[in-house]
């Protein structure tokens, strides 16, 4: 099973600030790499498919870029309804396997 | 307008079964993959199983092989989830998600989950 590594596992962050989280695959999965947004008591949402694909009604404030093995989801002034946990997923193979999460708090 | 709504979680004792459904609608449901996803009570998400858009091949996670069983009813556009040999450790949220048009894995809408609990 490919393995995957987020980072950190929670920040601290004010609005307006740029976050940045990482992930790493334990090998190549080409660009097969998801952002999932979740805020507490609700599913998960899908934000970025694809490495860098924005999923319909996402704000531009998010990007995501990367390849291969390391991949980073980008947010740029960081507002109120962004304090969420953040998790990335390769779609390369099966089984799909998520990372540990990012939980994004506000100080 | 994409809905996919859970059901059938509940307290169940160790050895235990359970079925989960997840009514679908908004989309044609045989044209996608779908899958089960859980999450541990304040831990992250785990893929449990899931069904291609054909109905006809499954997968399933190491940690429920053997226990777990994914259907569909295409007839009424619902999945399933037969959960058998039940054990602590499957507690959980359990979610149903859509596969993305022509991306089996890629996971572009949730359902809301049903809480599994198995204690005794």
């Amino acid at each position: 099973d490919i393995q995957m590594t987020q980072s950190p596992s929670s920040l601290s962050a004010s609005v307006g600030d740029r976050v940045t989280i990482t992930c790493r695959a334990s090998q190549t999965i080409n660009s097969y790499l998801n952002w999932y947004q979740q805020k507490p008591g609700k599913a998960p949402n899908l934000l970025i498919y694809a490495t860098s694909n924005l999923q319909s009604g996402v704000p531009s404030r998010f990007s995501g870029s990367g390849s291969g093995t390391d991949f980073t989801l980008t947010i740029i002034n960081l507002q109120p309804e962004d304090f969420a946990t953040y998790y990335c997923q390769q779609s390369y193979s099966t089984p799909p396997t998520f990372g540990g999460g990012t939980k994004v708090e506000i100080k | 307008e994409v809905q996919l709504l859970e059901s059938g979680g509940g307290l169940v004792q160790p050895g235990g079964s359970l079925r989960l459904s997840c009514a679908a609608s908004g989309f044609t449901f045989g044209n996608y993959a779908i899958h089960w996803v859980r999450q541990a009570p304040g831990k992250g998400l785990e893929w449990v199983s899931g069904l291609n858009g054909g109905g006809y091949l499954t997968n399933y996670a190491d940690s429920v092989k053997g226990r777990f069983t994914i259907s569909s009813d295409n007839s009424k556009n619902t999945l399933y989830l037969h959960m058998n040999s039940l054990r602590a450790e499957d507690t959980a949220i359990y979610y149903c998600a859509k596969a993305a048009r022509y991306q089996d894995l890629e996971f572009d809408f949730w359902g809301q989950g049903t809480l599994v609990t198995v204690s005794s």
